[in-house]
């Protein structure tokens, strides 16, 4: 199964600033399908971004999704505060889906 | 606005049989454009995909549990289940239900539940 390893494990970093995740799988990831969700604590995860670079309805612009084959990188470019969160990596190219084991970004 | 809620036990005994629904409102469970799947989270792992099925039946597993999951539909009561058998305490986790809507040739998960909490122990 295509492994995901999500870097940094923690990433801390102030309001305004620009945030840059790393998602590496062990094999290539078919057709680019990598997803990328936010999840807060007690909530259900959101898809943010599909296709490695699409973002999903009602996404901000603030969120972009880039990469290809085994290297993918979410960025989110002006933090602001609800988007502290953990955020997780899942290639949905070859079964069975496998996610990362995620980032969680906090605040500095 | 798409609801997916999870029902069933918070503890279960080993090797007894997990059943967990997930009830869908706010959308048709019986449209070909989605497939229903479960996810879980066992405590300081990572999330796992388990299985995924659509409203005729047709299913696809983790092949990881796929000798011990069968999973089901009933779209009369727009209602999706997992049954997950000979539990250990390794099945201990938070149990998710999502939808899944079909792109080409695999399904991208695009709503989930909130999860329920499943803990295996005697």
């Amino acid at each position: 199964e295509v492994v995901l390893t999500q870097s940094p494990g923690t990433l801390s970093l102030s309001p305004g600033e620009r945030a840059t995740l790393s998602c590496r799988a062990s094999q290539s990831v078919n057709n680019n399908y990598l997803a990328w969700y936010q999840q807060k604590p007690g909530q259900a995860p959101r898809l943010l971004i599909y296709g490695a670079s699409s973002r999903a309805t009602g996404i901000p612009d603030s969120f972009s999704g880039r990469g290809s084959g085994t290297d993918f990188t979410l960025t989110i470019s002006r933090l602001e505060p609800e988007d502290f969160a953990i955020y997780y990596c899942q290639q949905y190219g070859a079964s069975p889906y496998t996610f990362g084991q995620g980032t969680k970004l906090e605040m500095k | 606005q798409l609801q997916l809620q999870e029902s069933g036990p918070r503890l279960v005994k080993p090797p007894e049989t997990l059943s967990v629904t997930c009830t869908v409102s706010g959308g048709s469970i019986s449209s070909g454009n989605y497939w229903w799947t479960w996810v879980r989270r066992p405590p300081g792992k990572r999330l796992q995909w388990i299985g995924i099925i659509n409203y005729r039946g047709a299913t696809y597993y983790n092949p990881s549990l796929e000798s011990r999951l069968v999973m089901s539909v009933d779209t009369s009561k727009s209602q999706f289940s997992l049954n997950l058998n000979s539990l250990t305490a390794a099945d201990t986790g938070i149990y998710y239900c999502a939808r899944a809507v079909q792109v080409t040739g695999s399904s991208l998960i695009d709503y989930w539940g909130q999860g329920t909490l499943v803990t295996v122990s005697s």
